[in-house]
């Protein structure tokens, strides 16, 4: 069965650093989205991702972040500068149609800024 | 503000016992999703309803727009469905909102 994949599975980076987790998506999919949770809370909405162009984004979504689709198959997630704040899991998921459609998580990867 | 209420946020059941864990939101939505994340971290995905009920195995949702309301039963349950259970839902934009989640663990 296509799962969506996520690298690294844990990535440990000083503050200020920048970082970029890559995401597969599932290949016929064309939406794309990230959320992170940070520990012992919900999961929260950063951003979502259609025909080569941010869609929706949240407040959490700021300047240090962007995303980008460099072929037809990864899509990252970038951190300029991290925060300590920055801590949490990050999932990527992707769905075939609009948001209003099951969305297929990746197994997540959790960023630790020291 | 839109947000999304889980009750209970932690469920003990004995094997076999019927499980319901409850959703509510506050204005009209365009979908809601049921997930479930496991002890590792991962989140699959279970349902997505906007209306009426769903039944893949053991797993039923239902969901009330018009008493914003949805609920997750698990009948039969088992200690393989220990595990975090999330409603998220669509206020009509690709943004999900998040519930805070049921912790739910079932004993042998």
């Amino acid at each position: 069965e296509p799962e969506v994949t996520q690298t690294p599975s844990h990535q440990v980076t000083q503050m200020g650093q920048e970082v970029i987790l890559r995401c597969v998506p599932i290949s016929n999919h064309l939406y794309f989205y990230w959320y992170r949770q940070i520990l012992g809370q919900k999961v929260e909405f950063l951003v979502s991702f259609y025909n080569n162009e941010i869609s929706e984004k949240s407040e959490i979504f700021d300047d240090q972040f962007s995303v980008e689709r460099p072929d037809g198959s990864n899509f990252t997630l970038k951190i300029r500068s991290t925060k300590l704040e920055d801590s949490a899991m990050y999932f990527c998921a992707s769905s075939a149609t609009r948001g209003f459609d099951t969305q297929y998580f990746g197994p997540g990867t959790r960023l630790t800024v020291l | 503000k839109n947000e999304v209420e889980q009750s209970p946020q932690n469920l003990t059941a004995q094997e076999g016992e019927f499980i319901t864990i409850n959703c509510s939101y506050s204005v009209g939505i365009s979908a809601l999703h049921w997930l479930q994340q496991h002890p590792g971290g991962g989140i699959v995905s279970l349902f997505m309803l906007s209306s009426g009920k769903k039944k893949h195995g053991r797993l039923i949702a239902t969901i009330n727009i018009q008493e914003k309301h949805s609920s997750l039963h698990i009948t039969a349950s088992h200690p393989r469905d220990s595990a975090v259970y999330i409603c998220a839902v669509h206020y009509n934009t690709d943004k999900l909102i998040f519930g805070t989640g049921t912790r739910l663990q079932v004993f042998p």
